[in-house]
């Protein structure tokens, strides 16, 4: 049972768009939500992160919005640049621990 | 120094052979992991040493054996192992266990091949 859901495998935008990738969970004990950036053969790079008790984390062109009541994240990405094209992963952590629960993750191109 | 390295970059190695896989981190970190990365897919967790003390084993077959000689090294020793364990392995490390000390960094990987 995948307890963190991204359903979007793939979003095309262009240069300077908005970029929104989702994220859904289903574990109500989930209580900090975390974003990675992806590379091909490289580790995941920590993007942004929020707490369950915040709404909104932005920081620079990225802004993470929470909505607890229905288990949903997202990642706003503004302006869009080429250099954003990634596998971009959601990730939770259990209030009782500190395992990262993965999502499938969402490759995000960026047109030129 | 905010990095998480990771040696060798690349690995092959027969069914037969012993090798090991090293991580090393300087942020002072007490929390690190090894995950398994299979291509298209995300990270699975297999390790979790917390105070240079084993905390979790996500059931991971034998042929792989972990261990922290001190709290800035972690190793993975493979042995035995079968070609569908061709992955690249990620290291990563964390402040602390709990929220909100527990963001990961990652390192860049070894990319292991088993023929």
């Amino acid at each position: 049972d995948q307890q963190v859901k991204q359903n979007s495998p793939s979003l095309s935008v262009q240069e300077g768009r908005i970029s929104i990738l989702n994220c859904d969970y289903t574990n109500s004990m989930f209580d900090y939500f975390l974003w990675y950036k992806k590379y091909p053969a490289e580790g995941p790079t920590f993007l942004i992160s929020i707490s369950s008790i915040k709404d909104k984390n932005e920081d620079g062109r990225f802004t993470v919005f929470l909505n607890k009541s229905a288990k949903h994240l997202s990642l706003h990405i503004v302006p869009s640049q080429p250099g954003d094209s990634a596998v971009y992963f959601c990730a939770a952590i259990h209030n009782a621990g500190n395992m990262l629960t993965f999502g499938g993750g969402t490759r995000l191109m960026v047109k030129p | 120094d905010t990095e998480v390295t990771q040696t060798p970059k690349h690995l092959v190695m027969g069914m037969t052979n012993k090798k090991s896989l090293k991580c090393e981190q300087h942020m002072g970190h007490r929390a690190m992991y090894w995950y398994k990365q299979k291509a298209k897919k995300p990270p699975e967790l297999m390790f979790v040493y917390s105070y240079e003390k084993l905390s979790i084993n996500e059931s991971v077959p034998s042929r792989f054996s972990p261990e922290c000689p001190n709290s800035s090294l972690l190793n993975l020793h493979l042995h035995a192992l079968q070609p569908e364990d061709s992955a690249l392995y990620l290291c990563a490390s964390s402040q602390g266990q709990r929220s909100p000390y527990n963001e990961q960094f990652f390192g860049p990987g070894t990319r292991l091949t088993v023929l």
